[in-house]
């Protein structure tokens, strides 16, 4: 079953503007990791954050995480139309559980040139 | 140094036959966890082994099976398949069993016919 939920589920914007995708999960965490798939092919690991972070920067990406409200968000600024791609939040459960990763389902961006 | 590698990258079988998929970690990489992928979904958890052990079973049938081997490579096995396995096989390697993140195979296409 799937840990979450993105939203939204799709995004269409205009290369230059701002992305913000946002996800919420259920249960308490470890960690809380950002991927991106092209092309329904393997996922690229983006950015991971702590359940004892509440943001992080890398690039043109910024990473929010608020544990009392079990939710993240994506940022990515300043979009390209290689940004293009379906981005997925995955939660890493906390102590004593097994250590995969529960996807959310997913948002599905669209940087139109 | 190479990725993450998954043999076949695409494999059509027949309902009710059997498929076996293979996957080679990062080098020094310990963990290897696969992962199903059905069309517009989340990747759902299958398997995590970790030095050679099984570390962690998703909600899957006994018909799902996998090993990890010495070299740390990994097979997965799905025996009598059913029309509901097509889907995308994804590989996942880490260093740490998740927790500083994973890095994805460009999966295997599966259409059971």
């Amino acid at each position: 079953s799937q840990q979450g939920e993105e939203d939204p589920q799709a995004l269409s914007i205009q290369e230059g503007e701002n992305a913000t995708m946002n996800c919420s999960y259920k249960t308490s965490i470890n960690n809380l990791q950002w991927y991106r798939q092209n092309s329904g092919r393997g996922l690229v690991h983006l950015i991971l954050i702590r359940s004892n972070e509440r943001e992080k920067h890398s690039g043109r990406l910024r990473v929010t995480l608020d544990t009392s409200k079990k939710s993240s968000s994506l940022l990515i600024t300043a979009s390209r139309a290689a940004d293009t791609a379906s981005y997925f939040c995955a939660t890493v459960a906390g102590a004593g559980s097994a250590r995969q990763l529960t996807f959310g389902s997913g948002t599905q961006l669209t940087v139109l040139p | 140094d190479a990725g993450v590698t998954q043999s076949p990258t695409h494999l059509i079988k027949t309902r009710g036959q059997h498929v076996t998929l293979r996957c080679s970690p990062i080098s020094g990489h310990k963990s290897v966890s696969w992962y199903q992928q059905v069309l517009g979904q989340g990747p759902q958890f299958i398997f995590q082994y970790y030095e050679k052990e099984e570390r962690g079973r998703g909600n899957f049938p006994d018909r799902f099976s996998a090993r990890q081997f010495p070299n740390y490579s990994s097979e997965l096995n799905v025996n009598a398949l059913l029309l509901g396995d097509s889907a995308l096989y994804l590989c996942a390697s880490s260093s740490s069993q998740g927790i500083s993140g994973y890095t994805f195979g460009s999966g295997t296409r599966l259409t059971v016919v």
